[in-house]
């Protein structure tokens, strides 16, 4: 079935550092969504891609959907403290008739 | 407009009681997802429905876990007999349901199950 990977698992970063996160789906996908979930909190959306090599910004975070619509990233620019969080993507296989979240890439931001 | 309401925030259960969680989505929310959250773990989809009819059950263990969407609104994910492998976070989410795979999800504040 679907496997959706993401590396790093953690990080750790100094307070203006970059950050980025990525993820790798083992089948085509026809869109990616990205969603933060804060300690103690759900998941929030973020943003969704949908055509290959496509990307998007939201103010200091960047999306990119790989050519091969198998894989995504999301860099975040100079980290905040309120960027601390779990960030994971859900890859959409419309094929298969699933969409799968991958583990998530947990960030530490220290001030 | 009001977020996804789940409840009960909290339950601590011993192994082979019962439990039930309860979900109310937006409104005019037509898909509703019951999520297991096991902690440092994605979301792990155990059942969708669309209105009231489901729509992916695949990874649902049927022998113990049951869901059910009455009039197309609320939802209730139960357990009966719970193990151990069952604390995890119970997340409910919803979305406009038009074009499934698309749909942003809004998920609620999810119910912590332990079982001791």
């Amino acid at each position: 079935g679907q496997q959706v990977m993401q590396i790093p698992q953690y990080q750790h970063v100094q307070e203006g550092e970059d950050f980025t996160t990525y993820c790798n789906s083992s089948t085509t996908l026809s869109n990616i969504q990205w969603y933060k979930q804060r300690p103690g909190g759900h998941p929030v959306f973020l943003i969704q891609l949908v055509k290959s090599g496509e990307v998007k910004k939201q103010k200091r975070l960047t999306f990119q959907f790989g050519e091969a619509k198998k894989n995504s990233s999301l860099h975040i620019t100079a980290t905040q403290t309120t960027d601390v969080g779990t960030y994971f993507c859900a890859g959409a296989d419309t094929n298969a008739g699933k969409s799968t979240f991958g583990d998530g890439t947990t960030l530490t931001v220290k001030p | 407009e009001a977020g996804v309401a789940q409840s009960p925030r909290y339950k601590i259960i011993e192994k082979r009681q019962s439990v039930a969680f309860w979900c109310n989505p937006i409104s005019g929310h037509a898909t509703l997802y019951w999520y297991q959250q096991i902690l440092g773990q994605g979301p792990k989809l155990l059942i969708q429905f669309q209105n009231n009819g489901v729509v992916d059950d695949s990874q649902l263990p049927k022998d113990r876990f049951s869901a059910e969407r009455l009039k197309g609104v609320d939802s209730t994910l139960k357990i009966q007999p719970a193990k151990l492998e069952d604390s995890a976070v119970y997340l409910c989410a919803s979305s406009l349901g038009q074009r499934v795979f698309t749909d942003t999800q809004y998920f609620g504040p999810g119910t912590r199950l332990t079982v001791l």
